[in-house]
């Protein structure tokens, strides 16, 4: 099966700087990639995804790049706020669709 | 809509006994799945259903069942209840229709703990 790896674990930034979460998978055929962020207690909520015909997807502050031949891709946080605070989390579908495998998550602390 | 919930939000067991996880959508979506969340390992699937009457096994499935008898409800059985099973449980629901089979909503969690 589909296997992603997730890097860094903890990241702190000082609020207003960038963050940078890196996923990489090992299934070619995946074609689908969800970032998830989780605050404590609370259910994973879908804040970007971005499928394989797309390199890059942006929404406001947060943005997401995919390179297909490396099979990783990354979520981008720009002018951070401690509201960002958070567990972040990346996915893979199979190449069905039916199965997602996700990565160890990231523990976001955006210093004020 | 009252979108993803889930029934009990906690629960304790003891090791041998049996429970069932209720997880209920109203949003009409074909695709259901359940998770579990443990420490350091992020989310792993244990069953999915496509559909009414359609199950498949995810990357963990021993010691669950699951069925689907209806499209809004998909409970998630333990069938004799281990130490190994503590965990935080998800269920999530995605809608039908090309493009948005993958958006998944989960429900808030289930917390077990298994003594």
């Amino acid at each position: 099966g589909e296997n992603v790896e997730q890097h860094p674990s903890t990241l702190s930034v000082q609020e207003g700087d960038s963050a940078v979460i890196k996923c990489t998978y090992s299934d070619s055929a995946s074609n689908y990639f969800p970032w998830y962020k989780q605050e404590l207690g609370k259910r994973p909520q879908l804040i970007i995804d971005i499928r394989s015909n797309v390199g890059e997807k942006k929404d406001q502050r947060i943005a997401v790049t995919l390179n297909k031949t490396a099979k990783h891709f990354s979520l981008h946080i720009t002018e951070t706020q401690p509201e960002d605070s958070a567990v972040y989390f990346c996915a893979a579908s199979s190449n069905t669709g039916n199965q997602f495998y996700f990565g160890t998550g990231t523990s976001l602390t955006v210093i004020p | 809509n009252a979108g993803v919930t889930q029934t009990p939000k906690f629960q304790v067991l003891k090791t041998g006994q049996s429970m069932t996880l209720q997880c209920a959508q109203d949003m009409n979506h074909e695709y259901m799945s359940w998770y579990r969340q443990d420490p350091g390992m992020g989310l792993r699937l244990i069953h999915y259903s496509v559909g009414a009457g359609i199950t498949d096994q995810g990357e963990v499935p021993n010691g669950y069942n699951v069925s689907r008898s209806t499209t809004e409800d998909f409970p998630l059985r333990l069938l004799s209840a281990a130490p190994s099973q503590t965990s935080v449980y998800f269920c999530a629901s995605s809608p039908p229709g090309t493009g948005l089979k993958d958006t998944q909503y989960f429900g808030p969690g289930t917390r077990l703990t298994v003594l």
